[in-house]
């Protein structure tokens, strides 16, 4: 399986400001994503980021709040900009790998944020 | 979309006992089903899944089954031990990519 590592692991921030979050993968892969996971809850996709064109984003999620770079098969960014504490959770990037028909999606470690 | 919905949310089984996680999805279309363990700050780790032109798998002390025609399926943890302990979430996807996710079960094993 791959290994994805993220940066920052976590992070304190201020009201109106803007962080970005770097997902490396360890191998090339086609489809990478972004999650949320408020706290205590469950994963929510944010958007779907593919090598070479614009991320496509989930309802509820819009570009200028969560700018996404893909700029190669192994690398990926999300920003989450002018955060307010409801942007404090869990951000979550994973990769599919596999065959056609047979592709498996693995996580990252996450990068938690708190928004103060 | 699709909606999963995952009971029940919070387990609680003494270490030996088995452990029973239950998952319905709402879009016959769904045929991937894969069950994520998420431990205390980490992120979910694969523990298993199962394709839609399969109705049962195992490995090791987990076991997935799925009945497509009830638009269920679920996990069961035999043996269960102390690290066995975390939360646990079923998916669905129609494509393979898209996963919906339930909203988790906390398993605790008692010693």
């Amino acid at each position: 399986s791959a290994v994805i590592s993220q940066k920052p692991s976590r992070d304190i921030c201020q009201r109106g400001t803007s962080l970005t979050i770097q997902c490396q993968v360890d191998s090339q892969v086609t489809m990478m994503f972004w999650y949320r996971q408020q706290p205590g809850q469950s994963l929510t996709l944010i958007a779907t980021a593919n090598q070479g064109s614009e991320a496509t984003y989930e309802s509820g999620f819009v570009i200028d709040k969560f700018p996404i770079s893909r700029p190669n098969l192994t690398f990926s960014t999300l920003t989450v900009s002018n955060m307010s504490p409801e942007d404090s959770s869990i951000y979550l990037c994973s990769v599919d790998q596999g065959g056609w028909a047979q592709e498996t999606q693995y996580f990252g470690p996450g990068t938690r944020l708190l928004v103060l | 979309g699709e909606n999963v919905e995952q009971h029940p949310s919070t387990l609680s089984v003494q270490e030996g006992d088995s452990a029973v996680i239950k998952c319905t999805y709402s879009d016959s279309a769904s045929n991937y089903f894969p069950w994520y363990k998420q431990e205390l700050g980490k992120g979910p780790q694969l523990i298993i899944d199962i394709r839609s032109n399969v109705g049962e798998k195992k490995d090791q002390r987990i076991a997935v089954t799925l009945n497509k025609t009830a638009k269920h399926f679920s996990l069961h943890i035999t043996e269960t031990q102390p690290e066995d302990s975390a939360v646990y979430f079923c998916a669905a996807s129609i494509d393979d990519y898209k996963l919906s996710f339930g909203a988790g079960t906390t398993v605790t094993v008692r010693a």
